[in-house]
């Protein structure tokens, strides 16, 4: 398995633009988890889901953001409108089942907002 | 309040001595898990270390050693014989599974490792 897979890995957009981060875990996972990493807060979970379910989102930090997993094999973040304190690095991580096991990440996305 | 605290924003070591990272966490759980990352100036996460809350025995792996004390709900990564290339942020993790039957991952605020030459 070619590991979880984030996409972009930089954007760059505009305040106000909407904009869309891409994940694919491994293959087998139940759990995908999306972090933001900013030198302030550290690694801060904004959103999990188990079997593509959503079951913790209370770290969203506001409406503007949503995310949404149609299939196991494939999530999505949205930021919409972007505002420059958006700017963070944006990790989706993924993990095999409920036991305690290691999680997975993808290189991460750096978003920068202007 | 936090789940897991690193007290230690940075350290110092010189290159070939030990050097031990500080981790505490916080949960009721019986059943949790504690991992080590490393994630260097590029970026990427790196996992290095796992503790299961029933293991008895400290973790090791290479010259990674966790150093489990559940009484104090201390999990402290040590890494013995530093080199050049372990400078980077360490972050301790904690998966736990609550009441809800799901299972979530807290990271603490990590520490910045310098080892110098």
């Amino acid at each position: 398995d070619a590991g979880v897979i984030q996409s972009p890995r930089h954007e760059v957009t505009e305040m106000g633009q909407e904009v869309t981060l891409r994940c694919k875990p491994i293959s087998g996972h139940d759990y995908l988890f999306w972090y933001r990493q900013t030198m302030m807060r550290g690694l801060e979970l904004l959103i999990y889901f188990n079997n593509n379910v959503p079951i913790d989102d209370s770290g969203m930090p506001e409406d503007r953001f949503s995310a949404k997993m149609p299939n196991a094999s494939f999530s999505t973040l949205k930021i919409q409108p972007s505002e420059p304190r958006d700017s963070a690095v944006y990790f989706c991580a993924s993990t095999p089942g409920r036991g305690n096991t290691e999680a997975f990440f993808g290189q991460g996305t750096r978003l920068t907002v202007v | 309040a936090q789940k897991i605290t690193q007290t230690q924003p940075g350290m110092f070591v010189q290159e070939k001595e030990a050097v031990t990272l500080d981790c505490t966490y916080d949960t009721s759980d019986q059943s949790y898990g504690l991992f080590w990352y490393k994630q260097p100036s590029s970026g990427e996460m790196i996992f290095l270390i796992y503790q299961g809350s029933y293991d008895e025995q400290n973790a090791t792996e290479g010259r990674y050693s966790l150093n489990f004390q559940k009484a104090r709900k201390s999990a402290n990564l040590v890494i013995s014989a530093s080199q050049l290339g372990d400078s980077a942020m360490y972050f301790c993790a904690m998966r736990e599974t609550g009441n809800s039957g799901y299972s979530t991952l807290t990271f603490g605020k990590g520490t910045m490792l310098l080892v110098s030459p």
